[in-house]
């Protein structure tokens, strides 16, 4: 069992609907959740940042954590077809000074004009 | 502010070859990340340096192998290649503690013939 486990998809959604993408984890020793969008030939770019349970808003896109339930959630609103992409969740966090992200597989996510 | 580079963008070999990829992170960044990215597998971390020093490897053999440099450039070194080496090689930079966040580069796609 991979230490992050992720739906690959595909999910397709039509403009302005609400995204939900979502992540399990099994590794307790997480400290930091990250979001990252990639397109296609691209190298991963970093969305969202959360480091406590709770939620963190940035524009359109909201990271949700829950340690409890080692589940964690990206959503985005009014989605436009410029969020198509794939979207790698990650956790990461151990030891003073060193780290390592250990990503899930990614969601490819396509919005329909 | 310049982004991570990786220099080639593609790459042709065959078997039992071996091959160089370089990446260069962000000015003032000091640890420099190697992940593989592959359809089945996903995002795997390869290694981490910081300040020319191997901090953290992941489970790959001793066919892959890194350096960092002075000014922080890294270096990636795969011997003997394989079919199966064939991916995507991105680097990640940051500013190298424990709670920094990774930006990544365009990748180096590699085909293994």
């Amino acid at each position: 069992q991979k230490e992050v486990e992720q739906d690959p998809g595909p999910l397709s959604v039509p403009e302005g609907a609400i995204v939900s993408l979502n992540c399990t984890y099994s590794n307790s020793a997480f400290q930091y959740f990250m979001w990252y969008r990639q397109y296609s030939r691209k190298g991963p770019e970093l969305l969202m940042y959360t480091y406590s349970s709770g939620n963190k808003e940035d524009g359109r896109f909201t990271a949700q954590v829950d340690k409890s339930s080692k589940y964690i959630s990206l959503f985005i609103r009014d989605s436009q077809p410029s969020d198509s992409a794939t979207y790698l969740c990650a956790g990461g966090g151990s030891g003073a000074g060193s780290y390592q992200l250990t990503f899930g597989k990614g969601t490819k996510l396509s919005v329909i004009p | 502010k310049a982004g991570v580079t990786q220099t080639p963008r593609y790459l042709i070999k065959t078997r039992g070859q071996q091959v160089t990829l370089s990446c260069s992170p962000i000015s003032g960044h000091r640890s420099v990340s190697w992940y593989q990215q592959t359809p089945g597998q996903g995002l795997q971390f390869l290694f981490e340096y910081f300040s020319e020093t191997q901090r953290n490897k992941g489970n790959f053999p001793g066919r892959f192998s890194g350096r960092q440099f002075s000014n922080s450039r890294s270096e990636m070194n795969v011997s003997t290649l394989e079919l199966g080496d064939s991916a995507l090689y991105l680097c990640a930079s940051s500013n190298g503690g424990s709670q920094e966040t990774q930006y990544f580069g365009p990748g180096t796609r590699l085909l293994v013939l």
